[in-house]
């Protein structure tokens, strides 16, 4: 099955950009999806890519994806407070297949 | 709202207490999913429905957990003689049918079990 590894922790300074790094074994995925978490509530999908695609920009989010490495990255742009979450990227060919989600911490 | 609905919203129970955790899907999705997750860690796929098929149990850690899905819509996961490793948040999501379809979640159960 898939396999999706993340870093646990990514510290910001507010105005920064973030990039959230994930890594995936099933080169079969389809698509391939970015979820944000807040505390106390359910993943909210942000963004998602297919996997004929290179990159993804909508707004602030930027998602690039290498095939040859199977990479996944999410560039959040002008990062705000409002962006502290835990971030999950997921991906498979049959049920997604979570990683344990990057903790994304934004300072002043 | 349109969104996918969970309750209880948090469950306090004693060990060996059975506990029903209810799902109400996005009218429409097909597709309903049982995720477990526990402090510090992933998702933990548990079981999927797809329509009238037969669903996915491979994810459910032991039988006393079981779910059923009544009617292509609402949801029920029972944990039976509850343990403290049972302890986690419980998120439900519910999608278009199809494969690696974009799941929506609800806000999840937080269950504890002292």
């Amino acid at each position: 099955g898939e396999d999706v590894e993340q870093s646990l922790f990514l510290s910001v300074r507010e105005g920064d950009s973030s990039v959230i790094n994930c890594t995936y074994t099933d080169s079969s995925s389809t698509y391939l999806y970015w979820y944000k978490q807040e505390p106390g509530a359910g993943l909210q999908l942000l963004t998602y890519i297919f996997s004929n695609m290179d990159m993804k920009q909508d707004q602030r989010l930027t998602v690039l994806l290498n095939k040859k490495d199977k990479h996944l990255s999410l560039r959040i742009a002008d990062t705000q407070t409002g962006d502290s979450a835990i971030y999950f990227c997921a991906g498979g060919s049959y049920i997604p297949t979570f990683g344990r989600g990057t903790s994304l911490i934004v300072h002043p | 709202g349109a969104g996918v609905s969970q309750s209880p919203s948090n469950k306090v129970t004693e060990k060996g207490k059975d506990v029903e955790l209810r799902c109400d899907p996005i009218s429409g999705h097909t597709a309903l999913y049982w995720y477990r997750q526990s402090l510090g860690q992933g998702l933990e796929f548990l079981i999927y429905f797809q329509g009238n098929s037969a669903p996915d149990k491979s994810g459910l850690p032991s039988d006393r957990f079981s779910a059923e899905r009544t009617g292509g819509s609402v949801s029920t996961l029972t944990i039976q003689r509850t343990q403290q490793e049972d302890s986690a948040v419980y998120l439900c999501a519910s999608s278009l049918a199809g494969l690696n379809q974009p799941q929506h979640f609800g806000d999840g159960t937080r269950l504890s079990i002292l």
